[in-house]
């Protein structure tokens, strides 16, 4: 079973700040399998990237993401009032269906 | 572009059943994976299971397995997530989502996402 680890699991910064968001895979995964959504309270989850760095349909380009293997990122250029939300990573592929724990980025 | 709709929130007694639905609109429902995931009170997501509409192939995560079933009436555009005898355990919101296609592959991704279905289980 592979896992999912996000960290910080909570991050605090202003409006206009840079936010970077971490997710490790227990192994080697397909970047093909690596997706990134954001959720805000009483909303369902949001694709934000797919592919680990394609950004989904709609989504602002202060949005990126990178990484391979076992390390990706999410990065959040510069924060605007509605990007405070919690962004979870997600594994989706063959056999491997599982989420990170989320990392939450609140208003410092 | 599409949107999934789910059936609204439920309330129920420990060893009642229930069924919840997701229907699809906007494109072309047998030809997406459907999947359904959980998210527990104040917790994470979690992927339950997906299913193809089309030929109703039909796969679930270990957790899972034998806990739930899933289902899919493609005539209706509808994808179905069903209990037998619900625990208070299974309090939770209930996502189903649309699995991205680009030509014919079908990315690690989901796209598309209904807004939920709360149920609830207490005596």
């Amino acid at each position: 079973e592979i896992v999912l680890t996000q960290s910080p699991g909570t991050l605090s910064l202003s409006p206009g700040g840079r936010a970077t968001l971490s997710c490790r895979a227990s192994q080697s995964v397909s970047s093909s399998y690596l997706a990134w959504y954001q959720q805000k309270p009483g909303q369902a989850p949001r694709l934000l990237i797919y592919g680990a760095s394609s950004r989904a349909t709609g989504i602002p380009d202060r949005f990126s993401g990178s990484g391979s293997g076992t390390d990706f990122t999410l990065t959040i250029s510069r924060l605007e009032p509605e990007d405070f939300a919690v962004y979870y990573c997600q594994l989706f592929g063959s056999s491997l269906w599982t989420f990170g724990q989320g990392t939450k980025v609140d208003i410092k | 572009e599409g949107q999934l709709v789910q059936s609204g929130a439920e309330v129920k007694k420990p060893g009642e059943s229930l069924r919840i639905s997701c229907r699809g609109s906007g494109y072309s429902f047998p030809n997406y994976w459907i999947g359904w995931a959980r998210q527990m009170p104040g917790k994470g997501l979690e992927w339950m299971g997906i299913i193809y509409p089309g030929d109703s192939d039909i796969r679930y995560t270990p957790s899972f397995q034998g806990q739930v079933t899933i289902s899919a009436e493609k005539s209706i555009n509808t994808a179905y997530l069903q209990w037998t005898s619900l625990k208070a355990s299974d309090t939770a919101m209930y996502y189903c989502a649309r699995r991205k296609l680009s030509g014919t592959y079908f990315f690690g991704a989901f796209d598309i996402w209904g807004q939920g279905t709360m149920v609830t289980v207490s005596s």
